[in-house]
């Protein structure tokens, strides 16, 4: 029944590992997103996909890798974890929009700790 | 580039009474789309409205609704009758329609919170 789910809900891990979050969409959408939230409630987009095509790469340190393997997919690859990486993580998706089209659908968010 | 501004960092308001809170954006593109969602403590985010620049009436979902003064480029969430379940975070944001980039521009927030 879930729209967007990701996995996990929580991430406690120490410096300089490597984790990844995994998101999935059962809505059909062609288009997913990766969100932070950092420890001041501010989001900023930091992926797009569109049809497993990165349309947005926003100034993200490459340590950061998302990976699509399919449009129900879109997966964050983190390595080399630092301390500021800690935030909340949300995935989001989209339809193919028209102009009426419009809401996106957020998943319920994975908090992450680096210690 | 498009931007959001949330002057009001935090807000009280009596359970049973109106709010609004500010919202005002800036863009080139004429073609916007503005939304505002809420996150409650428990951590997701709830759309609540959803307003379109060429939309010729102000947006109203039960006891949201968007006050919308396109000259003045604000987008005010107003909420009615304000209940207990209200207290969250709210966040104004807005995506435009030109080109293939979709994402949302989000606000700082609105920490809500509603007084028995």
């Amino acid at each position: 029944d879930t729209a967007v789910s990701q996995t996990p809900k929580y991430l406690v891990t120490q410096m300089g590992n490597d984790k990844s979050i995994k998101c999935e969409q059962n809505l059909g959408h062609d288009t997913m997103y990766w969100y932070k939230q950092d420890s001041k409630k501010f989001l900023k987009i930091m992926f797009s996909y569109n049809n497993k095509e990165l349309i947005i790469n926003e100034t993200v340190p490459n340590r950061f890798s998302p990976k699509s393997p399919d449009k129900a997919h879109l997966n964050l690859h983190i390595n080399s974890l630092e301390l500021g990486d800690s935030a909340v993580y949300f995935c989001a998706s989209s339809p193919k929009t028209t102009y009426r089209t419009y809401e996106q659908y957020f998943g319920p968010g994975t908090r992450l700790t680096v210690t | 580039a498009q931007k959001i501004t949330q002057t009001q960092p935090g807000m009280f308001v009596q359970e049973k009474e109106a709010v609004t809170l500010d919202c005002t954006y800036d863009t080139s593109d004429p073609s916007y789309g503005l939304f505002w969602y809420k996150q409650p403590s428990s951590g997701e985010m709830i759309f609540l409205i959803y307003q379109g620049s060429y939309d010729q009436q102000n947006a109203t979902e039960g006891r949201y609704s968007l006050n919308f003064q396109k000259a003045r480029k604000s987008a005010n969430l107003v909420i009615s009758a304000s209940q207990l379940g209200d207290s969250a975070m709210y966040f104004c944001a807005m995506r435009v329609f030109s080109g293939s980039a979709r994402q949302l521009t989000f606000g700082s927030g609105t920490q809500l919170t509603v007084l028995p």
